[in-house]
């Protein structure tokens, strides 16, 4: 079983602090990696994917990339409240399989 | 767009009755999958198809689920009989290649008395 590992958390952070969210994944053949965002109640959504190796960025979300340590990350940068939820990191090993997800980390945005 | 789209949203049934969950994915996604979220888990797959073929279900539990996806649109997931362990909220997505992101349904949450 090609496995995701996260951290269940929950992570706190203050309101405008920079939130990391850490992921690691063991099949070193994963090509595709996503972040989602899961509301209390709620299903998954799309925050962000990467494919190569670096950063990338869109708003106040940075996914980084790094296949030689297996390491996958999200930053959300001036955390709001409205951040609070539980982030899923989900890898495509590779072509043909589906996405297999982590268990996901619990956000606490304070005010 | 209109998003993928699931039926019931709930669904309270007793041991040993079976149940059936609808998906409708996103117009032109040929990609569909039925995952099964557990409280505190990640989405787990059942099930994926590849228009009107299921390429992966490994770890569908076949002696009481089954799907199908009739004409490549839709599909149906079922379980007979159900189970106490069945509790959970499943979840259907899909997606235009199988390496695109997933877009996920409001799940239909399923609790078994």
């Amino acid at each position: 079983q090609k496995e995701v590992e996260q951290n269940s958390g929950p992570l706190s952070v203050p309101e405008g602090a920079i939130a990391s969210l850490n992921c690691t994944y063991s099949d070193r053949g994963s090509q595709s990696f996503f972040w989602y965002r899961q509301y209390s109640g709620k299903s998954p959504e799309l925050i962000m994917f990467i494919y190569s190796n670096g950063d990338k960025e869109d708003g106040r979300f940075t996914a980084q990339l790094n296949k030689a340590s297996q390491y996958v990350s999200l930053l959300i940068r001036d955390s709001q409240p409205s951040d609070s939820a539980t982030y899923l990191c989900a890898v495509n090993s590779n072509s043909g399989y589906a996405l297999n997800f982590g268990k996901g980390t619990s956000l606490l945005v304070t005010p | 767009e209109a998003g993928v789209v699931q039926s019931p949203r709930y669904k309270i049934i007793e041991k040993k009755q079976p149940v059936a969950f609808w998906c409708n994915p996103i117009s032109g996604h040929n990609t569909l999958y039925w995952y099964r979220q557990n409280l505190g888990q990640g989405p787990e797959l059942l099930i994926r198809y590849e228009n009107e073929e299921a390429v992966d279900d490994s770890q569908l539990p076949k002696d009481r689920f089954s799907a199908e996806r009739l004409k490549g649109v839709d599909s149906t997931l079922k379980i007979q009989p159900a189970e106490l362990g069945d509790s959970a909220v499943y979840l259907c997505a899909s997606s235009s290649t199988i390496n695109s992101p997933l877009h996920f349904g409001n799940g239909t949450r399923l609790t078994v008395t």
